[in-house]
């Protein structure tokens, strides 16, 4: 049973740049949430998608949009790239389906740097 | 602003020893509550998961709620070096679809040889 998988590994990008990364949730599991994890400090929730749709999203700048394709499998794209999205991009999955509140799932996550 | 509040740490306790790692919430309305570990370098890993008040075991993990005082607990018994690592209080506010989790900053546990 794959577990949720998350591509690329690392990646280094200068300011201005994009970056799109991608994220396979676990099987079974129908909601993907993405979150930023500076150096220290703990996850941040970017947003969550569900239905192909973003449903609930936390105090982030528009530079920060995604997709949910009907595999269920998400995209975070970040533009504009500035120092401060360095950090470890995190996704984790979810079943909706399965009722109240289901605990969360996560890849082994995105190590952006921006130089 | 919901929050999520933890001691930073690090923590060190005794291998062999019981550790006790703290949690408290703002949200008087949270119904869902989880602890993730955390590696260095690593991504959480779900540990416990409690909806109700009291206590729930699992091996040598205790999760303790108590949703009057607005906080949750975590016990580590028979610390063993391998769970030193950083240890995440998660909260939902209520089991519904436009809920978010809330994650604290985490809390260092270093487990003494």
């Amino acid at each position: 049973d794959a577990g949720v998988t998350q591509s690329p590994t690392h990646l280094i990008k200068t300011r201005g740049q994009q970056v799109t990364l991608r994220c396979s949730p676990k099987s079974g599991h129908d909601t993907v949430s993405w979150y930023q994890q500076a150096l220290g400090q703990g996850p941040q929730f970017i947003f969550q998608y569900y239905e192909e749709e973003e449903r609930q999203r936390g105090n982030f700048p528009d530079r920060f949009s995604g997709h949910q394709f009907p595999n269920y499998s998400s995209e975070l794209n970040v533009n504009a790239l500035l120092l401060g999205d360095s950090a470890l991009y995190l996704c984790a999955s979810s079943s909706t389906r399965q009722g109240a509140y289901q605990p969360q799932h996560f890849g082994d996550g995105t190590r952006l740097s921006i130089l | 602003q919901k929050e999520v509040e933890q001691n930073s740490g690090p923590l060190s306790v005794p291998e062999g020893a019981i550790a006790s790692l703290n949690c408290t919430y703002s949200d008087r309305g949270s119904q869902s509550f989880f602890w993730y570990r955390q590696y260095s370098g690593k991504s959480p890993e779900l540990i416990m998961s409690i909806y109700s008040n009291g206590d729930k075991e699992d091996g040598r993990f205790t999760a303790q709620l108590n949703k009057a005082s607005q906080y949750v607990s975590l016990l580590i018994r028979d610390s063993q070096p391998s769970d030193s690592a950083t240890y995440l209080c998660a909260v939902v506010s209520r089991p519904h679809k436009d809920d978010k989790i809330i994650f604290g900053k985490g809390t260092r546990l270093h487990i003494l040889p």
